[in-house]
């Protein structure tokens, strides 16, 4: 199976600063890679697939990048809106295992 | 616009077996596969497996085999997913979700809160 591993575990910004946040597979997993946002309380949403591209109704302020085996997601301009978990998902095999997470605070 | 709307809470003792549902509408059922995801309280996200609305194929993830069971009613456009022999670590909330074109999970329902006690 295919191991993703996350880092940060926890990340604490300001509002306004740049976020990366990192996701490294065990093996190449091409770009086959999405990052989901999700609230306490709430279902996970799509924010990146296929590594990079954005999902419609996304800010623009996120953005993801990376291939490989190495992964990036980025928030340009942190808001208050964005404390939230963040993981990321292989989905070039199943099982389709998630990330840890990334727990965001501002 | 696309829905996933999944049954309502469960409680459950140890030992018992619970069966979850998840209505799809606002596309065509038989075009995007399903999977359910469940979350310990305060943990991460756990794929379970994953079922094609179009077939007969189900996939479930090495943790649940022998205890899962996916399956779908096209009439209604409904997966059901069955856990038995439940432990007090299948307490989650359960989610169903659909993927696009590319394999990510792009609609996701509002989640069934499970949970198994004594």
């Amino acid at each position: 199976d295919i191991q993703l591993t996350q880092s940060p575990s926890f990340l604490s910004a300001s509002v306004g600063d740049r976020v990366t946040f990192t996701c490294r597979a065990s093996q190449g997993i091409g770009r086959y890679l999405a990052w989901y946002q999700q609230e306490p309380g709430k279902a996970p949403k799509l924010l990146i697939y296929s590594a990079s591209t954005l999902q419609s109704g996304v800010p623009s302020r996120f953005s993801g990048s990376g291939s490989g085996t190495d992964f990036t997601l980025t928030i340009s301009s942190l808001q208050p809106e964005d404390v939230a978990t963040y993981y990321c998902q292989q989905l070039t095999s199943h099982p389709y295992d998630f990330g840890q997470g990334t727990k965001l605070a501002i | 616009q696309v829905q996933l709307v999944q049954s309502g809470a469960e409680v459950k003792k140890p030992g018992a077996s619970v069966k979850l549902s998840c209505r799809a509408s606002g596309y065509t059922f038989s075009n995007f596969y399903l999977h359910w995801v469940r979350q310990a309280p305060g943990q991460g996200l756990e794929w379970v497996g994953m079922i094609n609305p179009s077939g007969v194929s189900t996939r479930y993830a090495q943790n649940f085999q022998g205890r899962v069971t996916m399956t779908k009613d096209t009439s209604t456009s409904t997966v059901y997913m069955e856990l038995s022999s439940l432990r007090s670590d299948d307490t989650a909330v359960y989610f169903c979700a659909r993927t696009s074109w590319f394999g990510e999970f792009s609609h996701w329902g509002q989640g069934t809160l499970v949970t198994v006690s004594s």
